[in-house]
Parts: structure tokens; sequence; C-alpha cells
């Protein structure tokens, strides 16, 4: 069945180092989106990407969608400690309506 | 946050017994979601719904129903609670677009975090 892959599944910095989650899908997507979760609390939308490499930017967050819609990444720059917390990719079941299918995330956690 | 509250916060329940959680929105969205949560796994989801009376199963629905009789709540239950459903439990709203046009950003409600004994 269709599958969506992030690695790596924990990533441990120092306050200030730049950190990278990758997402791979078994399938091409016709969009893909990203969620953070802080510890003890809910998933939060971030962010939809949608063309072929697109590139979004938030601050010192930077979303990528590959080429050929399979893959994305998600690059913090100079981490900080309020970027502690896990990031989720999902991206839509294909052919049933508004059902995703989530990454198994990427805990981040930063050491100041 | 969409408006989305879920009841009970946090549940003991002992293997065997029935339990009912709840997912209230405020805001008339049609699609809602049930989704589970447990380390190693992310996300996976449950059952989801399309509209009163309309529902449909996810990847993870064996022991649990659901039922969505007005649109803004919608309901799981475990009929039977065993200790592979201790989770957190959230529930997660689509912002529908004009024209049935489904949006695919999800909102989640604080979680229900259930433990079977």
């Amino acid at each position: 069945g269709q599958q969506v892959m992030q690695i790596p599944q924990y990533q441990h910095v120092q306050e200030g180092e730049d950190f990278t989650t990758y997402c791979n899908s078994s399938t091409t997507l016709s969009n893909i989106q990203w969620y953070k979760q802080r510890p003890g609390g809910h998933p939060v939308f971030l962010i939809q990407l949608v063309k072929s490499g697109e590139v979004k930017k938030q601050k010192r967050l930077t979303f990528q969608f590959g080429e050929a819609k399979k893959n994305s990444s998600l690059h913090i720059t100079a981490t900080q400690t309020t970027d502690v917390g896990t990031y989720f990719c999902a991206g839509p079941l294909y052919n049933q309506g508004g059902k995703l299918i989530f990454g198994q995330g990427t805990e981040l956690s930063v050491k100041p | 946050d969409a408006g989305i509250t879920q009841s009970p916060r946090h549940k003991v329940t002992e293997t065997g017994t029935p339990v009912t959680l709840r997912c209230h929105q405020t805001e008339n969205h049609r699609y809602m979601y049930w989704y589970r949560q447990d380390p190693g796994h992310g996300l996976r989801l449950i059952h989801y719904s399309y509209g009163v009376k309309d529902t449909d199963k996810g990847e993870v629905s064996d022991g649990y129903s659901v039922s969505r009789s007005k649109t803004e709540d919608f309901l799981l239950t475990l009929e039977s609670a065993t200790s592979s459903q201790t989770s957190v439990y959230f529930c997660a709203i689509s912002l529908s677009g004009l024209a049935g046009v489904i949006s695919y950003e999800q909102y989640f409600g604080p979680g229900t975090r259930l433990t079977v004994t």
C-alpha cells in the first residue's frame, strides 16, 4: 500500500546548528504537508506544497517539494529551543478524498 | 485551532469496558477524522466522516466504531476496550473549500489520552 517514510526518526542538535528532515513517498503526491507537534501537544499545520520543485520559507524554516513530487524536506537554520518537537510530513491518500497518510515523524531535541 | 474540543482529555478504563470519546467542532466543517498516535507509528487514521451519517474506515479501524448524527459532533467508540488501544487519540477537521473541494490541511483537537488497564 501507499507509504510515507521519514528520516531520521530522532535528531539531537546543539542550539544554533541546522536541522533537516526528509520525507519520501512510495507514490507521486498531489501535495505534501508539514505539521509540528510540541511535546504534550497536538499536531499543528505548518505549510502545504503543491508544485513540483516548490520551495517555501517561513522565517528559519525552508520547505522543499521534489521535482518528481515523491519527496520533500524541511530544513531549519540555526535551531532554537523553541523548535523542539516532532515534525511530520503527510500526503493525500490516492483517490480517497481528504484522507492523509502521515510519516512517522522526526523528533527534534535542541540542547541550549 | 478551528474550534475543536475533545472530551474527556484523560481516561483510564478497564479491559472489556466500552468507551466513547467525543469530538466537537463549532465551525460546521464537513470532514472530520479520528487518529491514534503511538510511539514509532506517527498518526494513524481510525475512521473519518464526510458528512452527517457518512463515515468510512481508516487503516486501523478494527475494534472501533464511529457515529456522526450532527455536523458538530463525531464520536469514537471502543466497544470493548483492550490494552492495545491504550493510546493518544486525536480528532481533526479539514477545511472544506467551495464547491465541495477539499482542502487537505487538517486541524487537530487537543487529544485524549486513554489508558486501558
